[in-house]
């Protein structure tokens, strides 16, 4: 059973694209993240939702937005995707009161 | 200069050793402390955590906080080879809902 599920695991596509990543948990936590993590390994938190409310917004670009539909799941959609957003991005969960996440296998976003 | 500094190796040993795994961070508002073990093409698995000073151990693992220092430190004892992996300290400000601060990482690789 897979606690936290993110598709598609790879993901390729031209400058000037929009696409979307999708993100599921069925651990029962109510906040969930987007993280990105570049080529050099730095993992850099984007956005987290609690209840469906944003609740961190890190200075991303407004082409990314999270959209959750409910406590399972956050989606990223991406705008106008540009070389600098190739790299691989995760999705991650926890308890709000806890801050203990657990992460999906991330999917690897190459623009060209 | 990032808030969290961690060594990125690779650092090899051979199987069996004692390896030290540490990270300085310069925000004293940090107090919780994490480790994550990261194999290739994954998602970071959490392996400890840690509240303020003192330490932690789980079986081969053990974690070490001296806030007085900022200093972080994990210590795996009888090293495997299925340890080897990139290991990435994480901290935050404080335990609710909040985003972690994550540290380069460093790649372990133990030799059989």
């Amino acid at each position: 059973d897979t606690a936290v599920s993110q598709t598609p695991k790879y993901l390729v596509t031209q400058m000037g694209n929009d696409k979307s990543i999708k993100c599921e948990q069925n651990l029962g936590h109510d906040t969930m993240y987007w993280y990105k993590q570049d080529s050099k390994k730095f993992l850099k938190i984007m956005f987290s939702y609690n209840n469906k409310e944003l609740i961190i917004n890190e200075t991303v670009p407004n082409r990314f937005s999270p959209k959750s539909p409910d406590k399972a799941h956050l989606n990223l959609h991406i705008n106008s995707l540009e070389l600098g957003d190739s790299a691989v991005y995760f999705c991650a969960s926890s308890q709000w009161e806890k801050n203990e996440q657990f992460f999906g296998p991330g999917t690897r976003l190459t623009v060209l | 200069q990032k808030e969290v500094e961690q060594d990125p190796g690779p650092l090899s040993v051979p199987e069996g050793a004692i390896v030290s795994l540490n990270c300085t961070y310069s925000n004293s508002a940090f107090q919780y402390f994490m480790w994550y073990r990261q194999y290739s093409r994954k998602g970071p698995e959490l392996l400890m955590y840690t509240y303020s000073s003192g330490n932690k151990e789980d079986g081969r693992f053990t974690a070490q906080v001296d806030k007085s220092s900022k200093y972080i430190s994990l210590f795996i004892r009888d090293s495997q080879p299925s340890d080897s992996a990139t290991y990435l300290c994480a901290m935050s400000r404080n335990n609710a809902g909040n985003m972690l601060t994550f540290g380069g990482g460093t790649r372990l690789m133990v030799k059989p």
